[in-house]
């Protein structure tokens, strides 16, 4: 099965400057990329994702990046705020039958 | 819509004893997976079901774990006997089909075994 795996584990940043997130799969045939972010005590919730056939997708400050050859794939945060403090995963998935995510990266934002 | 439901909300039981979390998935949706999430290992997809018929369960554990979808409205996680290495959040997800892009979670449920 697929194995996602996802860096740093914990990510402390300055408000104003960005943050990377970076993850790696190691199934050549998944094919779609969300990124879910979880505020403490509640939900994942989807935030930005990608295909296969995309090198790279952006949504106002946040990006995403795919290297498919090197089958890694990276979440950017611009302009960073104190409420882009959260819990960040990757996923992977291959024709989104199944969902396998990484074990998230703790943001925090200092003011 | 008030989204993926899920309870209890917070469960703390005795090392041995049964426990059992539920969740009523989106109205519509037909597909339905259930999540582990611990710090150590982050989100670990249990099973999923599609048309109430469960699909893939080789994240299930062990034994002890079973899942079931009665209906298209109810699913259940049960853990009998329940170890305090069960202790995680549990979250189930809902999607329209299993071809969908976006996963809908539930709020989730806090078990810890004591």
């Amino acid at each position: 099965g697929e194995n996602v795996e996802q860096h740093p584990s914990t990510l402390s940043v300055q408000e104003g400057d960005s943050a990377v997130i970076k993850c790696t799969y190691s199934d050549s045939a998944s094919n779609y990329f969300p990124w879910y972010k979880q505020e403490l005590g509640k939900r994942p919730q989807l935030i930005i994702d990608i295909r296969s056939n995309v090198g790279e997708k952006k949504d106002q400050r946040i990006a995403v990046t795919l290297n498919k050859t090197a089958k890694h794939f990276s979440l950017h945060i611009t302009e960073t705020q104190p409420e882009d403090s959260a819990v960040y995963f990757c996923a992977a998935s291959k024709n989104f039958n199944k969902f396998y995510f990484g074990s998230g990266t703790k943001l925090n934002v200092k003011p | 819509d008030a989204g993926v439901i899920q309870s209890p909300r917070h469960e703390v039981t005795e090392m041995g004893q049964e426990v059992t979390l539920r969740c009523k998935p989106i109205s519509g949706h037909n597909s339905l997976f259930w999540y582990r999430q611990t710090m150590m290992r982050g989100l670990e997809l249990l099973i999923y079901f599609n048309n109430n018929v469960p699909i893939d369960d080789s994240g299930m554990p062990e034994d002890r774990f079973s899942a079931k979808m009665p209906n298209a409205s109810f699913s259940t996680l049960k853990i009998q006997p329940s170890e305090p290495r069960d202790s995680a959040v549990y979250f189930c997800a809902s999607t329209p089909g299993l071809k969908s892009e976006k996963l809908f979670f539930g709020s989730g449920t806090q078990l810890s075994v004591l």
